[in-house]
């Protein structure tokens, strides 16, 4: 089974409106810490936000939000007024115990395609 | 220069070639990764290293071979590569391996082998 879920391969969203992408995620582990991350054209991938699991309240980073909802195991990343640099891949990450290793391990999802039109 | 480097950024080989890719980060982290990633594919975590020591190989191809001199620099050793191995090869560091650490990546080494 998979362990990061991101359901949305391309989203579009127009400019300066918010867009929600989602995060579903897998684990037993008590503790674990969630990722966003945004991956441009050029390669690079970008650290945007981050949500540990004994966080109360939600991760916030200027225009990036991380709606955390635990028992429902999702992380949706949500934008606000986008604009067109905001047009990249974006990866949902959890880390959490590498079950038969030893360190926690940083697991990505398959990644949404945000396309903000102008 | 500061952040996580990669050269080369470019790289075409043929299945018989030896090459090397550098990472070099100047975060003073002590963990650092190489990733494949493949078109439409998630991240793929190939090896790890913690304070120069490899803590994780997870089931690469032996024609992949890492090495860590120290807590600044990686490579990644290829040897008779297929085609299968064309990829985004990136790189990146953590300030340890607990779980509340980002990793901060490299602009990665995009790899074709003809």
């Amino acid at each position: 089974a998979q362990k990061i879920t991101q359901t949305q391969p391309g989203m579009f969203v127009q400019e300066k409106e918010a867009v929600t992408l989602d995060c579903t995620y897998d684990t037993s582990d008590q503790s674990y810490g969630l990722f966003w991350y945004k991956q441009p054209s050029s390669g690079e991938m970008i650290f945007l936000i981050y949500q540990g699991s004994y966080d109360e309240q939600n991760a916030t980073e200027g225009r990036y939000s991380l709606n955390f909802q635990k028992a429902r195991k999702s992380a949706n990343l949500v934008i606000s007024a986008s604009h067109l640099g905001d047009s990249a891949m974006y990866f949902c990450a959890m880390r959490d115990w590498n079950s038969g290793g030893s360190n926690y391990k940083l697991t990505f999802g398959k990644g949404t395609l945000l396309t903000v039109n102008p | 220069e500061t952040g996580v480097t990669q050269t080369p950024r470019h790289l075409v080989m043929g299945m018989t070639n030896k090459k090397s890719l550098k990472c070099e980060q100047h975060l003073g982290h002590n963990a650092m990764y190489w990733y494949k990633q493949s078109a439409k594919k998630p991240l793929e975590l190939m090896f790890v290293y913690n304070f120069k020591e490899q803590t994780e190989n997870n089931s690469v191809p032996s024609r992949f071979s890492p090495e860590c001199p120290n807590s600044s620099h990686l490579f990644l050793h290829l040897h008779t590569l297929q085609p299968e191995d064309s990829a985004l090869y990136l790189c990146a560091s953590s300030q340890d391996l607990t779980s509340n650490n980002e990793q901060f990546f490299g602009p990665g080494t995009r790899l074709t082998v003809l």
